[in-house]
């Protein structure tokens, strides 16, 4: 696609729920990263994926986080048994070739646990 | 921890008038540096970067300055544009992913 697609742009959830936040890059790039932004905080880095591997899981706060890709392509970020501290707006880039000097945005997913 | 530090939430400044947004970072490997603009509702974008090689990069009205001794890299605006109001995030390029500041937010006023 043209660009990075995320869905759905705004999700409201009941705290104890699961959910699934799905990111479509660009096409051809191999490079795939989640952050998400908290209320006054900066971007908090995820997950990145090169292909289909996870080579930095680092940033996945709690086990209740995973993410996968498949195909190269589409990803998926789960949250299991979501928080209210889940709360936040979760943003997925890509680039082209794995370095993070080239990261093209989607426009993020906004979560809000109640 | 945080790496890379912005400490200034805001910003207000006057159209017309020069714009400087700071930025401060702790690990010194870091080599490439980033400037990304995020409007609301809408992923941030980038904007301009600066190789740890070199200590100025200019584009157009946007300049971004490297002082690697103190580890500090600051954004000007001139001359600053209402448009230009939205959140900066100055970001470091780590080995696999960059890691970003909290952002300022600046607005221009007429």
């Amino acid at each position: 696609g043209a660009g990075v697609s995320q869905s759905p742009s705004n999700k409201v959830t009941e705290k104890g729920k699961d959910v699934e936040l799905r990111c479509d890059p660009i096409s051809g790039h191999t490079a795939l990263y989640w952050y998400r932004q908290s209320l006054g905080q900066g971007l908090e880095f995820l997950i990145y994926f090169q292909g289909n591997s996870a080579p930095d899981k680092s940033g996945l706060p709690s086990d209740r986080f995973s993410a996968e890709r498949t195909g190269g392509s589409v990803s998926t970020l789960t949250i299991q048994r979501t928080q209210q501290e889940d709360s936040a707006v979760y943003l997925c880039a890509s680039s082209l070739s794995g370095s993070p000097r080239g990261y093209t945005f989607g426009s993020g997913t906004r979560l809000t646990v109640v | 921890d945080q790496q890379v530090k912005q400490n200034s939430p805001s910003l207000s400044v006057q159209e017309g008038r020069i714009s400087i947004l700071n930025c401060d970072y702790t690990n010194s490997m870091f080599d490439y540096f980033l400037w990304y603009k995020k409007y609301p509702a809408e992923g941030p974008t980038f904007l301009i970067s600066i190789s740890s090689i070199k200590d100025k990069n200019e584009d157009g009205r946007f300049t971004v300055f490297l002082n690697k001794s103190a580890k500090h890299l600051s954004l000007h605006i001139v001359p600053s544009q209402p448009g230009d109001s939205a959140v900066y995030f100055c970001a470091a390029s780590d080995t696999d992913k960059l890691i970003f500041g909290t952002g300022t937010r600046l607005q221009v006023f007429p």
